[in-house]
């Protein structure tokens, strides 16, 4: 689904070092999500925002942050990263019913 | 908060049989279950969702039941097909305006010819 994308799909980086994923979407959603999924864990919130204005921690915040620059835009931090953060990440948009989620293409990220 | 449980972990079944994967879900206040489907390297799809005003939605070869005083629901796949072969993740919300999913930890199945 091209209406939501990702950047980068791929980043390899060190311990320690501060790294941002970026999404962004043209299908007009208010709601946006960041999920991590880890083999046999399936998917788990990280944050997730209503609007631009509502940000909220989900499941396993600790050790990120996210900012939403705008209704398209929804960003995820690692201020400073460790390997047991090397996972797939994905953001994810709905509308403001919240039902069905949108995924994006996923980041894959691993921390050396 | 609520807690989804799916089993199985892994399915393999032969090409033509029928697949079902179980979810068991906490929150009675939970009315929204979709089930989405990941075939390797790639994103979450919908593939069907039901509501808890119904018991049992259709659509082609997929159908999934919710029975809300057990709390758990199921993925049925009748006359599977090798393209069927994916991750499928079950996830419950209370919806409104607090809505969010809260998803199982997946079912690897294999289709095989």
């Amino acid at each position: 689904d091209a209406d939501v994308t990702q950047t980068p799909r791929n980043r390899i980086t060190k311990t320690g070092k501060r790294i941002m994923l970026e999404c962004s979407q043209t299908k007009g959603h208010d709601r946006m999500y960041w999920y991590r999924q880890d083999p046999g864990l399936g998917l788990q919130l990280i944050y997730y925002s209503f609007d631009v204005k509502d940000i909220n921690k989900g499941e396993i915040s600790d050790g990120y942050s996210v900012s939403r620059q705008a209704q398209a835009k929804f960003s995820l931090s690692l201020e400073s990263a460790i390997p047991n953060q090397t996972a797939l990440y994905f953001c994810a948009t709905s509308d403001s019913m919240g039902y069905t989620q949108y995924f994006g293409p996923g980041t894959r990220l691993t921390v050396l | 908060g609520e807690n989804v449980e799916q089993h199985p972990s892994t399915l393999s079944v032969q090409e033509g049989d029928s697949a079902v994967i179980k979810c068991t879900y906490s929150d009675s206040a939970s009315n929204y279950f979709p089930w989405y489907k990941q075939e390797l390297g790639k994103r979450p799809q919908l593939i069907i969702d039901i509501r808890s005003n119904v018991g049992e939605k259709k659509d082609q070869r997929i159908a999934v039941t919710l029975n809300k005083t057990a709390k758990h629901f199921s993925l049925h796949i009748t006359e599977t097909q090798p393209e069927d072969s994916a991750v499928y993740f079950c996830a419950a919300s209370p919806g409104g305006s607090n809505y969010k999913l809260t998803f199982g930890k997946g079912t690897l199945l294999t289709v095989n010819p």
